[in-house]
């Protein structure tokens, strides 16, 4: 079974902070992805990396940055969290290959006050 | 622009047949999924189709006519932990990495 795990289920972080959200997969998947979802708004990709040190930006990159050093893991950061950060964060991994179906971690319920 | 339509809400009786529609407008196309998401989880899958025509697996199916931008997901005997949002993603062209996605259908399973 495909896992991809999310370092936190839950956080609060405070204006201005720095924020670390960190993403594993087990899978040996090239592509991993970085999503918010907000009601009403749905699935929006934040970034998405098909490799090892690459990296595309998604549809509302501005105030995120991402990290991949290893194909297994994916860093997304919040340069400077603000209150319209908050959200869910959702990680998902496929492979480089027909479907290229993803595979969600649990989320991030990240809320910034 | 790139646009993915499905209706908002839908309620069904348990036991019954619900039909949950989806329609895209993309630049080009290579693959349809489903994905049911389940209140306060992540998104898991549920079906692809890239060719026209119906796909069954068990108590669900999923319909593909392409030159009309349609698809459908059937389900089934309808169980109560069948209520759950519903999204439909689409593949386009160019990238292949990456997938348009629809709002949801919200399903309301009632006894």
């Amino acid at each position: 079974d495909v896992k991809v795990t999310q370092s936190s289920r839950y956080l609060v972080k405070r204006t201005g902070e720095k924020v670390f959200l960190e993403c594993v997969q087990d899978m040996d998947h090239e592509n991993m992805f970085w999503y918010r979802q907000d009601p009403g708004l749905g699935l929006r990709l934040i970034y998405f990396s098909y490799d090892v040190k690459m990296k595309e930006k998604g549809d509302i990159p501005e105030g995120y940055s991402v990290s991949r050093e290893k194909k297994e893991r994916f860093s997304l950061i919040l340069e400077s969290a603000s209150t319209n950060q908050t959200s869910m964060y959702l990680c998902a991994s496929s492979l480089r290959q027909d479907p290229y179906e993803q595979y969600f971690g649990p989320g991030t319920r990240l809320t910034v006050t | 622009g790139q646009n993915i339509d499905q209706p908002t809400e839908m309620t069904a009786t348990e036991g019954a047949i619900v039909q949950i529609n989806c329609t895209y407008q993309t630049s080009g196309f290579n693959g349809l999924f489903w994905y049911q998401q389940h209140a306060g989880e992540a998104p898991t899958f549920l079906s692809y189709n890239v060719l026209d025509g119906l796909e069954e697996k068990g108590r669900f199916s999923s319909f593909l006519s392409r030159s009309k931008g349609y698809s459908y997901l059937l389900l089934k005997e309808l169980q109560m932990k069948d209520s759950a949002s519903y999204l439909c993603a689409v593949r386009a062209a160019g990238n292949n990495r990456k997938l348009i996605w629809g709002l949801g259908t919200s399903l309301a399973v009632n006894p």
